[in-house]
């Protein structure tokens, strides 16, 4: 079945360790996307890539780096400039146009100590 | 700028009763609309979508959901909850021209069912 996943589903990390998320998707979509999640702050735009080789970003990329160098595949890093990194990570794609649903992965639980 | 409200963080219902969960957007031209549906430690799966046409929308698991441009509103209704119901909803808005590559979607903070026997 085609889908998005994500790995690993629970992560830890010391504080001042860059730790990369991972993200692939089998459903041949073109765009890509990072959510991070917090509670009662619903989701919130990390970075998107509509293509491969190029991506944005969205409103809380600082302490964030991405890479799109396959189609399938969209990795997140969280770096140590990021001031607080412990948080659940949602990755999504969705065909284009931009007006097409997203499809989301079950998502990465980040906590950093 | 766009965005998203959802005035209800958390609403409380009795197995059976009928729900309606409040989104009000805001953007200069026709969205295009989603609500989606989160359970713990889970993804968002999507409920379902208003692109054009028809304003009163059908999802899954029996939702239902009605665009009130004059409002900015776009509701999403059930008529009998159903206690699997009991998870966080969120609606999202759409910003970009229809048809272009280019856009991202804009999501409301979300609202949490409990759903009482």
């Amino acid at each position: 079945d085609g889908g998005i996943t994500q790995s690993p589903k629970y992560l830890f990390r010391k504080e001042g360790q860059n730790v990369t998320l991972s993200c692939e998707q089998n459903l041949n979509h073109d765009a890509m996307y990072w959510y991070r999640q917090d509670p009662g702050q619903g989701l919130r735009l990390i970075y998107y890539s509509q293509i491969v080789n190029d991506f944005q970003k969205g409103d809380i990329a600082e302490g964030y780096s991405v890479s799109r160098e396959k189609k399938e595949s969209f990795p997140l890093t969280v770096t140590s400039a990021q001031k607080n990194p412990t948080a659940f990570y949602l990755c999504a794609s969705s065909m284009l146009p931009a007006s097409s649903p997203l499809h989301f992965g079950n998502g990465t639980r980040l906590t950093v100590t | 700028a766009q965005s998203v409200t959802q005035p209800d963080i958390h609403i409380t219902v009795s197995e059976g009763a009928s729900l309606e969960l409040r989104c009000n957007y805001s953007y200069g031209a026709t969205p295009y609309l989603f609500w989606y549906v989160q359970s713990p430690g889970q993804g968002l799966q999507l409920l379902l979508k208003y692109f054009s046409g028809d304003t009163l929308v059908q999802g899954i698991k029996g939702f239902e959901a009605e665009f009130k441009r004059s409002q900015s509103s776009f509701n999403l209704r059930k008529p009998s909850v159903h206690w699997s119901d009991a998870a966080e909803y969120f609606c999202a808005v759409g910003a970009g021209d229809r048809g272009s590559t280019l856009g991202r979607l804009y999501f409301g903070r979300g609202t949490q069912l409990t759903v009482w026997p």
